[in-house]
């Protein structure tokens, strides 16, 4: 079945430096992946998706993430961040069951950029 | 602009009564779902429907129920609140059963159970 580990519960990182945000997954079948970022007190927003094509996505906000999947991976990185990305991030993969498509979730890692 | 709603922001009741979340989306999306996120675990799917009075359970159904009677609008019922229900919901809507992958989330409710 279908699953998604986030690496770090916490990714504590300074204003304008680099950072990424891993993301394994395993699964038996064809493979459609997503990020999800959650700004304090509001719901989940799509930060980017892969469904099939080129393994570099980007997304919004200068996010990117790398489908490798002989790694089985897709770690979200963005090159400088900044106060307002500070937001829990989570990884996503559908699961295909009985006919109908659900998203898994990982337990999500929270980003607190700093001053 | 996208847009699912929820009732209420935050909700405080009391052990052994039923509870109503309501969820309202306005982009006429087939599927709907319930979910709820707690520290730690993530957001783990309750119950989810593809089509109006159309219900499935999700992965953590047990001490909840759904309603829907209208393509727009998705119900979550707490037969009988418990504390271990206090969390925070989310409800979300997708277009329709093949294209079901970009999910748009409401804002979330924050219920406690006392």
């Amino acid at each position: 079945a279908q699953s998604v580990t986030q690496l770090d519960s916490q990714v504590p990182v300074f204003e304008e430096a680099p950072v990424e945000l891993r993301c394994n997954y395993s699964s038996s079948v064809s493979v459609y992946l997503f990020w999800y970022v959650q700004y304090p007190n509001q719901g989940l927003q799509l930060l980017l998706k892969y469904l099939s094509g080129s393994t570099l996505v980007k997304g919004i906000n200068g996010f990117e993430a790398e489908f490798n999947k002989s790694q089985t991976s897709f770690h979200l990185r963005k090159p400088s961040v900044h106060i307002s990305d500070t937001a829990e991030y989570f990884c996503a993969v559908i699961r295909f069951s009985g006919g109908y498509n659900k998203l898994i979730f990982g337990a999500g890692t929270r980003l607190a950029v700093h001053p | 602009d996208v847009k699912v709603t929820q009732s209420s922001r935050y909700l405080v009741k009391r052990t052994g009564e039923k509870v109503f979340l309501e969820c309202v989306q306005d982009m006429d999306h087939e599927n709907m779902f319930w979910y709820r996120q707690d520290p730690g675990l993530g957001l783990r799917l309750i119950y989810f429907s593809y089509d109006v009075k159309m219900k499935e359970k999700g992965d953590i159904p047990e001490g909840y129920s759904v309603s829907r009677e209208k393509k727009e609008r998705f119900s979550l019922i707490l037969e009988s609140a418990s504390t271990n229900q206090t969390s925070m919901y989310l409800c979300a809507s997708s277009g329709d059963r093949r294209s079901s992958y970009e999910q748009y989330f409401g804002p979330g409710t924050r219920l406690t159970v006392t």
